[in-house]
């Protein structure tokens, strides 16, 4: 399953919403997971079946969607969501990742 | 605190070989499916192998099967990706990380270079 992100970059000034798309190329029910990745790190999960959110991950991050189109929203975006996001179908083997929305602070 | 080390990257010449392993401590190790995933440099994550808490399930990205193998210890609580022919391909990050679906426990990565 090709999993296809946009836009490729995103500029944002702080305290705006950013909001970030991933689409399917076939339907993956909720199966979809939203990680964030700052330079140097691991991906950190945020979200997993489309919409929940991880335990200690902030409000201002909320996900939504199903089938074969996503979204992920940050609100109040702050300098610290600098970073690239990538979406993840667990759906069917293999699990793919899109190629991610590097989000860019103004 | 719940904790996964990578090692065993490095520098190897194509048609090499490399062993890493991923030592998990603060959880119950045995009962965890575990993945590796790697990044080539300024690429997306790709999920590469995956293998069920028994060791008796692997499954594999059609870009390393064939080359690498897979494998747990569950009393030494780690695992294994043996890496065979490699290619400059290969070159990324090696991350190993827990569960099945998707994954909030990660190592924190060893760096493969193939390169003559």
């Amino acid at each position: 399953i090709v999993m296809t992100q946009s836009p490729v970059t995103l500029s944002v000034s702080p305290g705006e919403r950013a909001t970030l798309s991933c689409r399917a190329s076939q339907s993956i029910r909720s199966n979809l997971a939203w990680y964030q990745q700052k330079s140097g790190q691991a991906p950190r999960l945020l979200i997993y079946l489309a919409s929940t959110r991880v335990a200690d991950i902030s409000a201002r991050f909320s996900g939504s969607g199903s089938g074969t189109d996503f979204t992920l929203t940050i609100n109040s975006l702050q300098s610290e969501d600098s970073a690239v996001y990538y979406c993840q179908q667990y759906n069917n083997w293999p699990r793919t990742f899109g190629q991610g929305t590097k989000v860019e602070i103004k | 605190q719940v904790q996964l080390v990578d090692s065993g990257g490095g520098l190897v010449k194509p048609g090499g070989s490399l062993r890493l392993s991923c030592a998990a401590s603060g959880f119950i190790f045995s009962d965890f499916y575990m993945n590796w995933i790697r990044q080539a440099p300024g690429k997306a994550p790709e999920w590469i192998s995956f293998i069920d808490s028994g060791g008796s399930t692997t499954y594999y990205a059609d870009s390393v099967r064939g080359r690498f193998t897979i494998s747990r210890d569950n009393a030494k609580k780690s695992i294994y990706l043996q890496m065979n022919s490699l290619r400059a391909e290969d070159t990324a990050v090696y991350y190993c990380a827990r569960g099945e679906y998707n994954w909030k426990v990660w190592g924190q990565g060893t760096l493969v270079t193939v390169s003559s």
